[in-house]
């Protein structure tokens, strides 16, 4: 079964630069989310996307901004990054917020984001 | 503010015995829960969940159990394999469908010969 891909695997910046993180969601799967989990911490929620619309907003710094396009593709893009950005990104996906019940969230593999 | 605790950072479990994580919140918004596996440098695998209108729920060798009273969810593995090491996450979500998760800090699983 397809799986949420993530883009690149791994990124090196230095500080200052700016990046930017792909997601592509599980066919059919209209909603997005991404996590930030720094070393030895566990996944904290960043923002999510339901039908091209931001539907949640977690802890994400104003240097970064995040999209959903059409084809319910997303973009996490970071500017003037810190030291402390160092992390694994995720993005997970599922089935929208329709019908008022939970649905489970995959994960993709995830990006690791080391900046010197 | 950790609203997902687990308190236990790793277990250690003999191959073919029981293992059992346990996690405690305490927001009472708090309606579905989940557990996931990571492995380093992978992303979270889904394993099972729960909704707070039930207590119990089983898939193969997973089985979690919710006491809403308690504020409290335990993951069962039976019998537990090699393969099964790993880092559990417990999480939780609040309202209707597709809402952020709440991670607890995770269990490092050990399944040993």
């Amino acid at each position: 079964a397809a799986g949420v891909i993530q883009s690149p695997r791994h990124l090196i910046k230095e500080k200052r630069e700016t990046a930017t993180l792909k997601c592509y969601p599980i066919p059919r799967h209209d909603t997005v989310y991404w996590y930030q989990q720094g070393p030895g911490q566990d996944p904290q929620f960043l923002i999510s996307f339901y039908e091209k619309m931001q539907s949640d907003k977690g802890s994400i710094p104003d240097r970064f901004s995040a999209q959903q396009f059409s084809d319910y593709h997303s973009e996490l893009n970071m500017s003037s990054l810190e030291l402390g950005d160092s992390a694994l990104y995720f993005c997970a996906s599922s089935l929208g917020l329709a019908g008022g019940y939970q649905e489970t969230q995959y994960f993709g593999p995830g990006t690791r984001l080391l900046v010197l | 503010d950790q609203q997902v605790k687990q308190n236990s950072p790793s277990l250690s479990v003999q191959e073919g015995r029981i293992s059992i994580l346990n996690c405690d919140y305490t927001n009472s918004m708090f309606d579905y829960f989940l557990w996931y596996k990571k492995y380093p440098a992978e992303g979270p695998t889904f394993l099972i969940s729960i909704s707070s209108i039930k207590d119990k729920n089983e898939d193969g060798r997973f089985t979690v159990f919710l006491n809403k009273s308690a504020k409290h969810l335990s993951l069962h593995i039976v019998p537990s394999q090699p393969g099964d090491s790993a880092v559990y996450f417990c999480a939780a979500s609040a309202g209707g469908g597709g809402n952020k998760l709440t991670f607890g800090t995770g269990t490092q699983l050990k399944v040993e010969l």
